[in-house]
């Protein structure tokens, strides 16, 4: 019963460096986030999905960029790491609004800590 | 853009009554959720208004309305165990599929 997993949970990279964040879920979600959120501070969103194949921008994209090629994953990639991307992320997934049942509920990952040097 | 503001804390004593309240500034969205977040780890969703009016999960009420752009969490009997973050998330805002958090609250819970 995995939910949402999110891999690594932690990483230190150094400024310039680049990486890769994989958040898989196994609840055959088609709406699926990703957010940062720095010390103190509340959830922003990064870049978002509706389904395979397709991502949108959120409130904080720049210097970011995501992948929806299976509907279980979507990746969050770090071309040239900053200092200023040192955050915590987390990735969720939820059903569509208009799906049913929906009680606007969001499954998140445990979060990846990031620190850019 | 989208907006939702919150107090930023919050205290209280155990066993007592506190609101947490959440002002927006969108339109059209779906419904407004809450979150609790204890320090480290991830939020968990506690409740979610989709109509006007109030939602009651245990302890824990949430209310809705759209007509004055405001929304709150109750929470009752308070333990220490609820001493946390709390977020509010609109889902929907402005004809988009985004869903954006608010500034969030830290409530802390005194014996």
């Amino acid at each position: 019963n995995a939910g949402v997993t999110q891999t690594p949970k932690f990483r230190v990279l150094k400024t310039g460096q680049s990486m890769t964040l994989l958040c898989a879920q196994d609840m055959n979600h088609e709406y699926m986030y990703w957010y940062r959120q720095d010390p103190g501070m509340g959830l922003r969103l990064i870049h978002y999905s509706v389904g395979e194949g397709t991502t949108a921008k959120g409130e904080v994209p720049d210097g970011y960029n995501v992948s929806r090629l299976k509907k279980q994953n979507f990746l969050l990639g770090l071309e040239s790491a900053a200092p200023s991307q040192t955050s915590v992320y987390f990735c969720a997934s939820t059903i569509p609004p208009t799906q049913g049942e929906n009680t606007g509920e969001l499954f998140f990952g445990e979060g990846s800590r990031l620190t850019v040097l | 853009g989208q907006s939702l503001e919150q107090p930023s804390e919050v205290t209280a004593v155990e066993g007592a009554i506190v609101q947490i309240n959440c002002t927006y500034q969108t339109s059209g969205f779906y419904g407004l959720s809450w979150y609790q977040q204890h320090d480290g780890g991830a939020p968990t969703f506690l409740s979610y208004n989709g109509l006007d009016g109030l939602e009651e999960t245990g302890r824990f009420s949430s209310f809705l309305s759209r007509s004055d752009s405001y929304g709150y969490l109750l929470l009752q009997e308070l333990q220490m165990k609820d001493s946390a973050s709390y977020f509010c998330a609109v889902r929907g805002g402005d004809n988009t599929d985004k869903l954006i958090f608010g500034t969030g609250t830290r409530l802390q819970v005194f014996p």
